[in-house]
């Protein structure tokens, strides 16, 4: 049983493009939630899916950032016109229905904006 | 609201030491509390669980026990491996009273084990 999936693993963007963040939860899984990991700190939460629902964004910024779990497909995590201080690791956990007290990370995606 | 605070790093130790590493939560309903650790350039690790008050979650050797009086889930190791060196993070979630099931997490504490 394949864990979650992430990709890429490394992303590199310039100032002002956009950055899209993949996660394939773990077979089963229905919950998907993002978390930004910035330099020397813990994660902080930032938004809580269901296939073709968001269930909790109150982590994510107002602007520029969005996120989406269709029905077919893996999450993702889009941010538009990146700015520098974007710069972290984004990891993407999973739950099965009925265990969302345990969360599945991902390997993560280190987004660097030059 | 929910928080956890961690001790802060980094922790350096000799190979077969003793190790503790603190987490003390604040929560307003009864949360599950978790230990994961982060090996370099990896994502997170689920490494024990708690989910409920005088609990002991283990594995690998690490125990830590949910103490409701003292708040504290602090994660311990009676003789730690060069192969322990990760970063140990402490975490809280309460899916009762959190209808987003957010996961709060400590600041991380780094552990280098020395041969």
């Amino acid at each position: 049983n394949a864990g979650v999936m992430q990709n890429p693993r490394h992303l590199v963007r310039r100032r002002g493009q956009e950055a899209r963040l993949r996660c394939s939860p773990m077979k089963g899984h229905s919950h998907v939630y993002w978390y930004r990991q910035l330099p020397e700190e813990g994660l902080k939460f930032m938004v809580y899916l269901q296939k073709e629902n968001i269930i909790d964004e109150s982590g994510m910024p107002k602007e520029r950032f969005s996120a989406e779990f269709p029905k077919e497909g893996p999450s993702i995590l889009r941010i538009q016109q990146v700015v520098r201080g974007d710069s972290a690791a984004y990891f993407c956990a999973s739950s099965p229905p009925g265990g969302l007290d345990t969360q599945y990370f991902g390997p993560g995606t280190r987004l660097t904006v030059l | 609201g929910d928080s956890v605070t961690q001790m802060e790093g980094p922790v350096t130790l000799s190979e077969e030491a003793f190790l503790t590493i603190n987490c003390t939560y604040t929560a307003t309903g009864y949360p599950s509390l978790f230990w994961y650790v982060q090996y370099p350039g990896e994502g997170l690790q689920l490494l024990l669980k708690a989910t409920k008050a005088d609990d002991k979650g283990s594995n690998k050797g690490f125990e830590a026990t949910y103490r409701k009086e003292t708040t504290s889930f602090h994660l311990e190791k009676g003789s730690v491996q060069v192969s322990d060196s990760a970063v140990y993070f402490c975490a809280l979630s309460d899916p009762r009273t959190n209808t987003g099931n957010q996961f709060y997490f400590g600041t991380g504490t780094s552990l280098t084990v020395i041969p």
